[in-house]
């Protein structure tokens, strides 16, 4: 199957500052990518769809000043989370699907995010 | 998942059958997906349904009735490693998937 790789698996950052999420789609492109945050015990809420080449779309109570998405290339998503706090700290993971195709999605490995 | 709803928790013993159960809201509704997902791990995708019936991968078959906004993952000869979280995701036809609450298996011997 296709691989999405996620970077980094883990980070600690201070309240304040801001971290970036990369997302890779490694063997196929990806027009569209989505960023999702889970909580734990909790499902995955969609948090944005990533979209090449033009603005992302935010769903609903998301706040894109401070969830940035760039959608550079074909291959790359990032998420930079602004002037974290600690309420900030969750799994946040992205997903692709092969150009196309509305079936089967390919998660990366999920970052684990703690803002302290 | 406001607009999926899965059982929050189901028990099996090793070698039996388990369904899960999922019904979900039509509205722009494209297909159905079932994902695995172990404790601090990412989701894995397990199967997809775009039209009514039963889609069969091994030991994991998945089922949708469109007309009843309903479908249903079915495990069968479970296995210790079975024990996860699984949640249905409702699909649109831009490729965008919304996921239920997950249901926690439990396999037990």
């Amino acid at each position: 199957g296709a691989v999405v790789s996620q970077h980094p698996s883990r980070v600690i950052c201070k309240s304040g500052t801001s971290v970036k999420i990369e997302c890779r789609s490694l063997d196929f492109q990806a027009t569209t990518m989505f960023w999702y945050r889970q909580f734990p015990k909790q499902s995955l809420m969609l948090m944005a769809t990533s979209n090449e080449g033009s603005k992302a779309t935010y769903e609903q109570g998301v706040e894109k000043d401070k969830f940035l998405i760039n959608h550079a290339s074909l291959t790359l998503s990032t998420l930079t989370v602004t002037s974290a706090h600690p309420e900030d700290s969750s799994f946040y993971i992205c997903s692709a699907r092969v150009r196309g195709t509305v079936t089967e999605a390919f998660f990366g490995q999920g970052t684990r995010l703690t803002v302290v | 998942g406001q607009s999926l709803e899965q059982p929050s928790e189901v028990t099996a013993v090793e070698g039996a059958i388990v369904q899960i159960n999922c019904t979900y809201q039509t509205s722009g509704f494209y297909g159905l997906s079932w994902y695995q997902q172990h404790d601090g791990g990412a989701p894995t995708f397990l199967s997809y349904n775009g039209l009514d019936g039963l889609e069969e991968t091994g030991r994991f078959s998945s089922f949708l009735s469109r007309s009843d906004s309903y479908g249903y993952l079915l495990l069968q000869e479970l296995q210790m490693k079975d024990s996860a979280s699984y949640f249905c995701a409702r699909n649109t036809n831009a490729g965008k998937s919304t996921f239920g609450d997950g249901t926690t298996l439990t396999v037990k011997p």
